[in-house]
């Protein structure tokens, strides 16, 4: 069974500049969720999909931080402009779904991103 | 903020040897998970115990959950090189919106 994909692995930008990411949960997995990851944390919730709805981006910052998910597949996740303090790893990761309350997430392998 | 808080934050130990992480968490919960996480991996989620649950196994993992004193073990029996990782709890608070709150993780070293 294929995974939770992510792309680009790594990025490096400059502070002000723009940088999207992107995700592809596993197939049927209705949830999917991104996550920020600083360097010595655990990972924060950023925000949560339902199919193309959103459940919950209470933690999203939303003046520099926006997420779509297309037709309730794919997702992506664009910071605009980057500031020092996003240098984090992007993880994204998906479930089956609100109706299935012991399924576990699937993560992706993360976008470990650089802002100079 | 962060809900969970791990103990200790980083602990090593021989191989062999069993490794025992702590886990405490602030708000009521309706489950709570462990995870892995190495380089080579990713997160990789191990264990999930329900509140109404006090134990659960799973190969060489044991989790407990006292939701009276708000915290969860996990125990790591016969450790391997391969365990070397760090391990998260993740609490799903009780509206059931599936929705993980990770401490910071415990950084355990298994030295062969």
């Amino acid at each position: 069974e294929a995974g939770v994909a992510q792309s680009p692995r790594y990025k490096i930008i400059e502070k002000r500049q723009s940088v999207a990411f992107w995700c592809n949960p596993i197939s049927g997995h209705a949830t999917l969720y991104w996550y920020q990851q600083i360097l010595g944390q655990g990972p924060k919730l950023l925000i949560q999909f339902q199919n193309n709805g959103v459940v919950d981006d209470s933690q999203l910052p939303k003046d520099r931080f926006s997420a779509e998910r297309l037709k309730g597949v794919d997702s992506t996740l664009k910071i605009q402009p980057a500031k020092l303090e996003d240098s984090a790893v992007y993880l994204c990761a998906s479930s089956f779904g609100l109706r299935f309350p012991k399924s576990p997430q699937y993560f992706g392998p993360g976008t470990r991103l650089l802002v100079l | 903020s962060q809900q969970g808080e791990e103990d200790p934050q980083a602990l090593s130990i021989q191989e062999g040897e069993n490794a025992t992480m702590n886990c405490s968490y602030k708000t009521s919960i309706n489950n709570l998970q462990w995870y892995r996480q190495n380089s080579g991996r990713g997160l990789v989620h191990l264990i999930l115990i329900r509140s109404n649950e006090r134990e659960k196994h799973s190969g060489r993992l044991r989790v407990t959950l006292d939701t009276s004193k708000k915290s969860s073990s996990l125990l790591i029996t016969a450790s391997r090189a391969a365990d070397t990782a760090s391990y998260f709890c993740a609490t799903d608070g009780i509206q059931g919106a599936q929705k993980l709150v990770f401490g910071q993780g415990t950084r355990l070293t298994i030295n062969p």
